[in-house]
């Protein structure tokens, strides 16, 4: 059974301080992994990461993949209280049924 | 405007009673899933359908049934045996072909049974 576990579970930080969040996964031929925001409701679309070193960005966010140790960060520089959310990691394996399989998510909380 | 819709946003029911949560897409994608989402949890899949007419069970389908009559539609009853129905529904769709596997989800159902 795939198995994804994000970390710390809940964070607060100031603004403008730096975060780092971590997701590992354990998973029978892995394919993907992505990332989400979740703010009140539904979850948002951040990034896929397939390939193992390639970071993706996209503004102040940006995240990597490491499939050799299955593990992968998400960055925030400068956060803004714009960025307070549950940020849920999720991993596709490779068999066909497009099944993501979802971490618990860390709550991000930035305090003005 | 393309996207995912469910209804009804927040909805009460009696213990013991079948509740259906509506979830209709217009984006043509194949794909349709329903998570269930409880306070400091991650979303947990309770079906799934990749094609009309046939479903998969996720990781916690006992108490819940589905159909997928239509391409655009993947309605969930949740039935009276399951044990603690209220939670967060979100419905999600992807397109099966292609290479991208992102889900966009719909703005979700809170049930509440009491």
């Amino acid at each position: 059974e795939d198995k994804v576990v994000q970390s710390p579970l809940s964070l607060v930080v100031h603004e403008g301080d730096t975060v780092t969040l971590n997701c590992s996964y354990e998973v029978t031929n892995f394919r993907s992994l992505l990332w989400y925001k979740q703010e009140k409701k539904a979850p948002t679309f951040l990034f896929m990461l397939t390939s193992s070193g390639i970071e993706k960005k996209s503004g102040r966010l940006s995240s990597i993949l490491d499939k050799k140790e299955l593990f992968s960060i998400l960055n925030i520089t400068a956060t803004q209280t714009g960025d307070s959310a549950v940020y849920l990691c999720a991993d596709i394996s490779n068999f066909g049924n497009e099944k993501l399989t979802f971490g618990t998510g860390t709550r991000l909380t930035i305090i003005p | 405007d393309g996207g995912i819709t469910q209804s009804p946003k927040y909805l009460f029911r009696k213990e013991g009673q079948n509740v259906t949560l509506s979830c209709e897409q217009n984006l043509n994608h194949d794909a349709m899933y329903w998570y269930r989402q409880d306070p400091g949890q991650g979303l947990r899949l309770i079906y799934y359908s990749q094609i009309v007419n046939d479903f998969q069970k996720g990781d916690i389908a006992e108490g819940y049934s589905v159909s997928r009559e239509k391409k655009e539609s993947f309605p969930l009853t949740v039935t009276s045996a399951q044990k603690n129905p209220t939670a967060f529904y979100l419905c999600a769709s992807s397109t099966v072909r292609g290479v991208s596997y992102e889900q966009y989800f719909g703005p979700g159902t809170r049930l509440t049974v009491t």
